[in-house]
């Protein structure tokens, strides 16, 4: 089944302690992509990358991190995560074609409470 | 720069009954659209898009939208409500002239279908 995974869906830390949300697809999609949810506010995107070794800042990447080794991977890196960073996090993929009609797939989301 | 106002927070409709899902958009270029819902604990799913050409784009489930350029809308609609639409709706633009690969998601809207 084409899909993005990622993990932890739920994720309970404190302020400072990294953590790690993964996000993969099966899909072989050049673009992905980090949102954050947050109520009142929609989707607003952390980093994107167009392939590998290529990763840009979206609208907030303020204490964010990203990485992208490997076509399927884009693991998302908190290095010391703040009360702010509280969010609902989603990872999205699609094929990048030159009109940017692409549909973007979705994970299932990550909730992540930073106390 | 590209944005999408969502001007309802909520829409509460009876099943059977037409909706109709509110979004404007503002983009220097010419326009790409999209429709997006979320339903509980879950990831967005794609509904529709508007590229170019009639007006009148049907999508999933039997949703449609018209874009209207002069009014710079990209209304969701459908006949007849069913409970099971009950879910949270964004609209999305792309902006083809800026060469921008993001996404700019409205802030979302609440359809709530009673029975």
């Amino acid at each position: 089944e084409a899909q993005v995974t990622q993990n932890p869906r739920y994720l309970i830390t404190v302020t400072g302690k990294k953590l790690t949300v993964t996000c993969s697809q099966n899909m072989n999609h050049e673009y992905m992509s980090w949102y954050r949810q947050d109520p009142g506010l929609g989707l607003r995107q952390i980093y994107y990358s167009m392939n590998v070794e290529v990763t840009d800042k979206g609208d907030v990447p303020e204490g964010y991190k990203v990485s992208r080794k490997e076509k399927r991977n884009f693991p998302l890196i908190l290095e010391s995560p703040s009360p702010n960073q509280t969010s609902l996090y989603f990872c999205a993929s699609s094929l990048m074609g030159k009109s940017g009609a692409n549909v973007l797939t979705f994970g299932a989301g990550s909730r992540l409470t930073v106390l | 720069a590209q944005s999408v106002a969502q001007p309802e927070d909520q829409v509460n409709v009876a099943e059977g009954n037409p909706l109709t899902v509110k979004c404007t958009y503002s983009v220097s270029g010419n326009p790409y659209l999209f429709w997006y819902v979320q339903y509980p604990n879950r990831g967005l799913q794609f509904l529709l898009k508007y590229i170019t050409g009639d007006n009148l784009v049907k999508g999933s489930y039997g949703f449609e939208a018209e874009f209207n350029k002069s009014q710079t809308s990209f209304h969701l609609k459908k006949p007849s409500a069913l409970v099971s639409d009950s879910a949270l709706y964004f609209c999305a633009v792309r902006d083809l002239d800026t060469g921008r690969r993001a996404l700019t998601f409205g802030s979302g809207t609440r359809l709530q279908v009673q029975p």
